[in-house]
Order: structure tokens, then C-alpha cells, then sequence
């Protein structure tokens, strides 16, 4: 069975630091891998997925298949990068996500 | 366009009560989804609707939980005999078919049971 691991609850940074966000994740097929992200009174949408290999707001992820991680990147986050951040498992088998528990990163002033 | 719609944003029931939640997908969308957010958890996944396909109910945490999707297009979950514990956050979301593509996500409905 397919699991998602974001072993941070809680992440707090000062604005400017740079900030990662991990993920891990447990599947034995070929992964689709996912960061959507809730502001504060908005509904969750999608970030970035691995496959584009694209930048969204200064934010990075890079699939490491040989660690299973996902983990999400800025060099410099901003106070309104502070939210909840979800990495999403999408398998060969369908179009449902395994989403894990997510991050609630805080970015202060 | 429009996106994901959800009614009621939020519901309080007492424990025993039925109550259906409804969702309206993006038009052109075959694909619904429903998760369900429970506090401190993350998403969990309920039940998938594809096109004319049937749909996926491993998600189901009972079999008080049900869902159909009527004309390829609105959705309803049916909690029936509510629990306290099914007190959540229900979330809808839509897409094209396609395990890359981006899932469009409701408001969600509120629900507490009482």
C-alpha cells in the first residue's frame, strides 16, 4: 500500500531564510508526486508535481527516487508563503491521491 | 469559470441523524473525488467517480457512507446514522481523467455531529 510521510507538523523560519518542507513516501510502482498548499481561508490547490519540473512562486522539488522524497525548497521564503503544505501520492492504478498529513510552515517576520 | 462548489459550507447534526452533502464539479470534469479532513489528520481519500466507470469505494470508512453521482456530474456523500467521529471537513474535487492531472478542489462542507 502506498504511504506519504511529512515528518514536520510545525516548521517556523525567519523571512529571507531558506526553507525545505519534507516528504517521503512508500510505493513500489512509478510515483506521481504532488505539493498542493492551503492559504489561510482558501480552498487547497496545487502547487507544483514533479513531472513539470517547474518553479512556482520560488519553490523547487526534485523526485529522488533512490530516497523516496519529495521534499519542497525556497532559497528565501516570504511572509506570505506562511500554510498548510500537503505532498500527494498519485499511483498507476487511478487518479486518487494519497495525500500525508501535511506542514503548517510559518514564516516570520 | 466557475470552480468546485460544495453546499452546505457547514452542517451540525446530532449523532444518529442522516445528512448528505453535495458537490458541483468544473463542467467538462469526469473525474470527482471525495476527501475527507479530520483535525490534526491529513486528507483522506473516500470515493473516486470516473466517467460512466464504476466508481472506487475502497476509501469508505463504513458502510454508512455512500455516494453517487448522477448524470456525470453532481456528486452527493450520504452519511447515514452519523458519529461523532465523522465530524470533519469533506472535501470535493474535480479533474480531467489522468493520474497528472491537477485536482481542483471545493471549499469544503463543515460537518459536526453533535
Amino acid at each position: 500500500a502506498q504511504r506519504v510521510t511529512q515528518p514536520e507538523k510545525l516548521l517556523s523560519v525567519f523571512k529571507g531564510a531558506p526553507v525545505e518542507l519534507k516528504c517521503n513516501y512508500s510505493y513500489s510502482g512509478s510515483p506521481e508526486l504532488f505539493w498542493y498548499v492551503q492559504y489561510s481561508r482558501q480552498r487547497l490547490q496545487l502547487l507544483l508535481r514533479h513531472i513539470s519540473r517547474e518553479s512556482i512562486k520560488g519553490f523547487t522539488a526534485d523526485l529522488n527516487k533512490g530516497e523516496t522524497s519529495f521534499h519542497l525548497k525556497k532559497p528565501f521564503a516570504q511572509e506570505e508563503d506562511s500554510a498548510m503544505y500537503y505532498c500527494a501520492l498519485g499511483t498507476a492504478s487511478g487518479s486518487r491521491l494519497t495525500f500525508g498529513e501535511g506542514t503548517q510552515l510559518t514564516v516570520n517576520p | 469559470g466557475a470552480g468546485v462548489s460544495q453546499s452546505p459550507s457547514n452542517k451540525v447534526t446530532e449523532k444518529g441523524k442522516d445528512v448528505e452533502l453535495r458537490c458541483d464539479p468544473i463542467s467538462g470534469h469526469t473525474a470527482l473525488y471525495w476527501y475527507r479532513q479530520s483535525l490534526g489528520q491529513g486528507l483522506e481519500f473516500l470515493i473516486y467517480f470516473q466517467g460512466n466507470s464504476a466508481p472506487d469505494k475502497s476509501g469508505l470508512p463504513s458502510d454508512r457512507f455512500s455516494a453517487e453521482r448522477t448524470g456525470g456530474s453532481v456528486s452527493t456523500l450520504t452519511i447515514q446514522r452519523t458519529q461523532q467521529e465523522d465530524s470533519a471537513v469533506y472535501l470535493c474535487a474535480s479533474s480531467s481523467p489522468g493520474r497528472s492531472a491537477t485536482q481542483y478542489f471545493g471549499p469544503g462542507t463543515r460537518l459536526l455531529v453533535l
